[in-house]
């Protein structure tokens, strides 16, 4: 089993609709998760950060998290093209010396 | 000001060769590292430094052979380069090991083995 799953995709949504981007974690005892997004040939960039269960908003974005369940996920409001990119999930332990484990990404297609 | 820079950015040489990628922060974060993302887009982390010491070690060949000659530089050499290594490799640093830190990356490096 993967440290760190997500959706392999691609995900496609129209334009304006809401895009669900998922991730589950092996580390029960995982602290801090991030999501990253990566334009195509770009380096990634964090988004949203969520540390506490239950959801937290930052704009058109919206990271949820239950630890019982150990599952993190991004919404995507109103999702534009530009939104178009793949989305990597993060998770730090507690006692990993700071290091991140990454997904392999979910694709995100925004279709105009 | 780019936050983390690393060079080259574009790097195709041929086999056997030995390479070095250079990194430098310039956001007085004392940990760095250095990530792989091979063709898939799987991003795995090889190597991290605190305050110039090394702190993890995944299983990476010993033909990878980072150097950080102070906290603010992290350079990655490649001896006898194997297609395989063909990837792009990230720099990235974060103020410091503690678990809720943001990662910060360079813009990667493309290394083509050929």
């Amino acid at each position: 089993q993967k440290e760190v799953e997500q959706n392999s995709g691609p995900l496609s949504v129209p334009e304006g609709a809401i895009a669900s981007l998922n991730c589950t974690y092996s580390d029960r005892g995982s602290q801090s998760f991030f999501w990253y997004r990566q334009y195509s040939g770009k380096s990634p960039e964090l988004i949203m950060f969520i540390y506490s269960n239950g959801d937290k908003e930052d704009g058109r974005f919206t990271a949820q998290l239950n630890k019982a369940s150990q599952y993190v996920s991004l919404l995507i409001r109103d999702s534009q093209p530009s939104d178009s990119a793949t989305y990597l999930c993060a998770v730090n332990g507690h006692t990993n010396a700071g290091k991140s484990t990454f997904g392999d990404g979910t694709t995100l297609t925004v279709k105009p | 000001d780019t936050a983390v820079s690393q060079t080259p950015k574009y790097l195709v040489t041929q086999m056997g060769n030995d390479k070095s990628i250079k990194c430098e922060q310039n956001l007085g974060h004392d940990t760095m590292y250095w990530y792989k993302q091979d063709s898939k887009k799987f991003l795995k982390i090889m190597f991290s430094y605190n305050n110039k010491e090394l702190i993890i070690n995944e299983t990476v060949p010993n033909r990878f052979s980072p150097k950080s000659p102070d906290k603010a530089h992290l350079n990655l050499h490649i001896n006898s380069l194997e297609l395989g290594d063909s990837a792009v490799y990230f720099c990235a640093s974060s103020q410091d090991t503690v678990s809720g830190n943001t990662i910060y990356f360079g813009e990667g490096s493309w290394l083509t083995v050929v």
